[in-house]
């Protein structure tokens, strides 16, 4: 089955800085890679997904990079922003399977 | 109706008690599943329903029973749990399993067994 590994665990962050998170995936057959954002007591909310006939991916300040060779892909944030302070969780899924998540990035942005 | 409804929001139960989840989606959704989060730990896939019928059983220890009465409902019924099995528990759905598109998240039940 298919295994996403995620890092860094932790990532903190001044305001206005940017940050990244890596995720590397195994299962070559997967196809989908979302990002989710879960604050404290909250459910896990979609900011941007990319598909594996896309490289890249754009939305405000917010983008993701996938490389299917080296089966990895990335979380680009920039100028963050206090409120930019959750769990980030990366994941993949290959057609007629669900989403494998990662473990987790807790991002810190301090003002 | 973009929402997934959980309920109830909180459960505590005794190790003996029979309970059930429910979960609850108005938007035509085909595929729904059930996911267990420990605290500071990522969601954890239990089980997948496709077109009402299950698809993907992760090993799941049978305390744990899926049922999905119909296309916009999905339950989970619980009986015997251990105080282990404590954590929240998530409900989502997508458009068509088969097909790579968003999953919504439902609010989820946190899951107290005493």
């Amino acid at each position: 089955g298919e295994n996403v590994e995620q890092h860094p665990s932790t990532l903190s962050v001044q305001e206005g800085d940017s940050a990244v998170i890596k995720c590397t995936y195994s299962d070559s057959a997967s196809n989908y890679f979302p990002w989710y954002k879960q604050e404290l007591g909250k459910r896990p909310q979609l900011i941007i997904d990319i598909r594996s006939n896309v490289g890249e991916k754009k939305d405000q300040r917010i983008a993701v990079t996938l490389n299917k060779t080296a089966k990895h892909f990335s979380l680009h944030i920039t100028e963050t922003q206090p409120e930019d302070s959750a769990v980030y969780f990366c994941a993949a899924k290959e057609a007629g399977t669900a989403l494998i998540f990662g473990k987790g990035t807790t991002l810190s942005v301090s003002s | 109706d973009t929402e997934v409804t959980q309920t109830p929001k909180h459960l505590v139960m005794g190790m003996t008690n029979k309970k059930s989840l429910k979960c609850e989606q108005h938007m035509g959704h085909r595929a729904m599943y059930w996911y267990k989060q420990k605290a500071k730990k990522p969601p954890e896939l239990m089980f997948v329903y496709s077109y009402e019928k299950l698809s993907i059983n992760e090993s799941v220890p049978s305390r744990f029973s899926p049922e999905c009465p119909n296309s916009s409902l999905l339950n989970l019924h619980l009986h015997a749990l251990q105080p282990e099995d404590s954590a929240l528990y998530l409900c989502a759905s997508s458009p068509d399993g088969t097909m790579n598109t968003e999953a919504f998240f439902g609010q989820g039940t946190r899951l107290t067994v005493v």
